[in-house]
């Protein structure tokens, strides 16, 4: 199947610091990818929809200018969490559709200290 | 937001059982999807039923759905220990890239 790979792994950063996160979609191309956040135990809530080329699409109460989503070409979408605070501290995931079937990135464990 | 309940929450079996997970959704669909994570891992897809799918099967593993009642079942035959994860059902409005929308998961513990 085909394959999401998700940058870095683990991130352990110091509050008011800026980590950036890459999605990329190693054999297929990708004009839209999803950024989850999963909580301990928890469901995956969608934060936002990326859009190659354009604007991302966020999901209610997430914010724009927090969490920056940069999807400049059709393998890659970024994440950025900028300002992180303890409370961003979290599991973070991304997808990408090949047709209906989702594929997911490994996932990112940041934690802010 | 999320669309619905799995249940139950957690499972406990011993290898060589079955485990069947529930899955109940809101809304209409065009399919539903069965993930499974491991911890502290990315989700991997196992299985998809479409809308006018009532049945289907994936070596150990047998996916119902019942539209009328808008739930799925997942049942795992003959678990492994290596079986242990939690698993989610997910559902799409369409079959295009629409966004997915997750249960809340089973955490499946298989032990030797």
């Amino acid at each position: 199947g085909a394959v999401v790979s998700q940058h870095p792994s683990r991130v352990i950063c110091k509050s008011g610091t800026s980590v950036k996160i890459e999605c990329r979609s190693l054999d297929f191309q990708a004009t839209t990818m999803f950024w989850y956040r999963q909580f301990p135990k928890q469901s995956l809530m969608l934060m936002a929809t990326s859009n190659e080329g354009s604007k991302a699409t966020y999901e209610q109460g997430v914010e724009k200018d927090k969490f920056l989503i940069n999807h400049a070409s059709l393998t890659l979408s970024t994440l950025t969490v900028t300002s992180a605070h303890p409370e961003d501290s979290s599991f973070y995931i991304c997808s990408a559709r090949q047709g209906a079937q989702a594929f997911f990135g490994q996932g990112t464990r940041l934690t802010v200290v | 937001s999320q669309q619905g309940e799995e249940d139950p929450q957690a499972l406990s079996i011993q290898e060589g059982e079955n485990a069947t997970m529930n899955c109940s959704y809101k809304t209409s669909i065009n399919n539903l999807q069965w993930y499974r994570q491991n911890s502290g891992r990315g989700l991997v897809h196992l299985i998809l039923i479409r809308s006018n799918e009532r049945e289907k099967h994936s070596g150990r593993l047998r996916v119902t759905l019942d539209t009328s009642k808008k739930s799925s079942s997942l049942l795992i035959t003959a678990s492994r220990a290596a079986d242990t994860a939690s698993y989610f059902c997910a559902t799409a409005a369409n079959s295009g890239y629409s966004t997915l929308t997750f249960g809340k998961g089973t955490m499946l513990l298989v032990s030797p």
